[in-house]
């Protein structure tokens, strides 16, 4: 089945620090939705984005619906050890067919 | 508070065993998806349902089956479980097509032995 591709795959950071992780795709999207799923948890989503170019924050995160609407990002800023956990990005193409493609996941440590 | 429950959390069984997870959403959404979730490998979609009785095949159906006789509840079967089925197991409900994205339950860690 098509899949994004997401990087990095995994990220070891230093408390206080800001990441970027990001998700590509071969084909054109309408909507992205990054996820965060905690360890032993099902995913929750954190954001979502619906127009190319848009910009959304939520609290220390932000990302953004890439131009070519093949591409978007999530940052977030100033890492806390409850950042920990497996981040995705989903995407949502033509026709509406209701299913959301994902990415592989950034696993994301946090050092305190 | 909205929910998708999955009926196990954690779930041992043994090959040749018939296994049946439970999913069940209070949210009256009219699509259900079922996930499994392998390291490295992301989420793969096993099957998924637009509506009661509804059912299509996802990326991974082979060894599983599906059965949605309401709309709140949507069950996975594994007919004859193997060791290459133990995996994260994740359900998922949404409306509108999935616009407005996904809600999972908690998954189930099913291990088989």
């Amino acid at each position: 089945g098509q899949q994004l591709n997401q990087s990095p795959q995994s990220m070891f950071i230093q408390e206080g620090e800001d990441v970027s992780m990001n998700c590509t795709s071969s084909s054109i999207f309408n909507t992205w939705l990054w996820y965060k799923q905690d360890p032993g948890e099902g995913p929750v989503l954190l954001i979502a984005l619906y127009k190319a170019g848009e910009l959304t924050s939520n609290g220390r995160l932000t990302a953004q619906f890439g131009i070519t609407r093949k591409d978007s990002f999530l940052n977030i800023s100033a890492s806390i050890p409850s950042d920990v956990g497996i981040y995705f990005c989903a995407g949502s193409g033509s026709g509406n067919t209701g299913k959301l493609i994902f990415g592989q996941g950034t696993t994301l440590q946090v050092k305190p | 508070d909205v929910k998708v429950t999955q009926s196990s959390r954690y779930l041992v069984k043994r090959t040749g065993e018939k296994v049946f997870l439970e999913c069940v959403q209070d949210m009256d959404h009219e699509n259900m998806f079922w996930y499994r979730q392998d390291p490295g490998l992301g989420l793969r979609l096993i099957y998924f349902s637009y509506d009661v009785k509804m059912k299509e095949k996802g990326d991974i159906p082979e060894g599983y089956s599906v059965s949605r006789e309401k709309k709140e509840r949507f069950s996975l079967i594994l007919e004859s479980a193997s060791t290459n089925q133990t995996s994260m197991y994740l359900c998922a409900s949404s409306r509108d097509r999935g616009v407005y994205g996904y809600t999972f339950g908690s998954g189930t860690r099913l291990t088989v032995v």
